[in-house]
């Protein structure tokens, strides 16, 4: 059974910071993954797809990497600002969605 | 711009009532999802559907119906409310085929008293 971790549970980092968030699944036959952020009380919302064959993906100060053969994903924020605070989830992508617990973000100003 | 809607943001419902929770979307998506979160728990699906009339149990399907009679309505459906189905609710959709990413609506917090 796939199951998704991810680490560290929760971070606060002062604003201006560039940080890493770390995903890993135990089962590397994984068709894509997607990182996602939820803000309280909200719904989730999309940041980057890695597809299966890619090794990483950018948008804006967001760089995602996958490396199926170690059953790794990492997220790095540059620069991370205030309104970055948020859960962020890890997806791995079989015939559905299967998550992490998330990592919950706090960037202090 | 592409989206899930749900009806609802919050619902209050009484135990034992039928509940009737809908999502949309506009993306001619073949698949959809239901999910639910709860602290601790995280995601977990419920049920899914990859077309209209079809429906697949998830993981935790006990105590939850689908129906699907149109490609973009979704619908989720507790027969009996129980207070051990408060949560929040999220529905999702995505293309047909693996290679596609997932948009979720922004979900619909329920509670059973």
């Amino acid at each position: 059974k796939q199951e998704v971790t991810q680490i560290p549970a929760a971070l606060s980092v002062p604003e201006g910071e560039n940080l890493v968030l770390n995903c890993s699944f135990t089962d590397s036959a994984i068709y894509n993954l997607q990182w996602f952020r939820q803000d309280p009380g909200k719904g989730l919302t999309s940041l980057l797809l890695i597809q299966s064959s890619q090794r990483e993906q950018t948008s804006g100060r967001l760089n995602a990497s996958l490396d199926k053969s170690s059953g790794r994903s990492t997220l790095y924020i540059a620069a991370s600002q205030p309104g970055d605070s948020a859960t962020y989830l890890c997806a791995v992508i079989v015939d559905k969605l299967v998550f992490g617990a998330g990592t919950i973000l706090r960037v202090k100003s | 711009d592409v989206k899930v809607t749900q009806s609802s943001r919050y619902l209050v419902k009484r135990t034992g009532e039928k509940v009737f929770l809908e999502c949309v979307q506009d993306m001619d998506h073949e698949n959809m999802f239901w999910y639910r979160q709860d602290p601790g728990l995280g995601l977990r699906l419920i049920y899914f559907s990859y077309d209209v009339k079809m429906k697949e149990k998830g993981d935790i399907p006990e105590g939850y119906s689908v129906s699907r009679e149109k490609k973009e309505r979704f619908s989720l459906i507790l027969e009996s409310a129980s207070t051990n189905q408060t949560s929040m609710y999220l529905c999702a959709s995505s293309l047909v085929g693996t290679g596609e990413s997932f948009t979720f609506g922004s979900g619909t917090r329920l509670t059973v008293v």
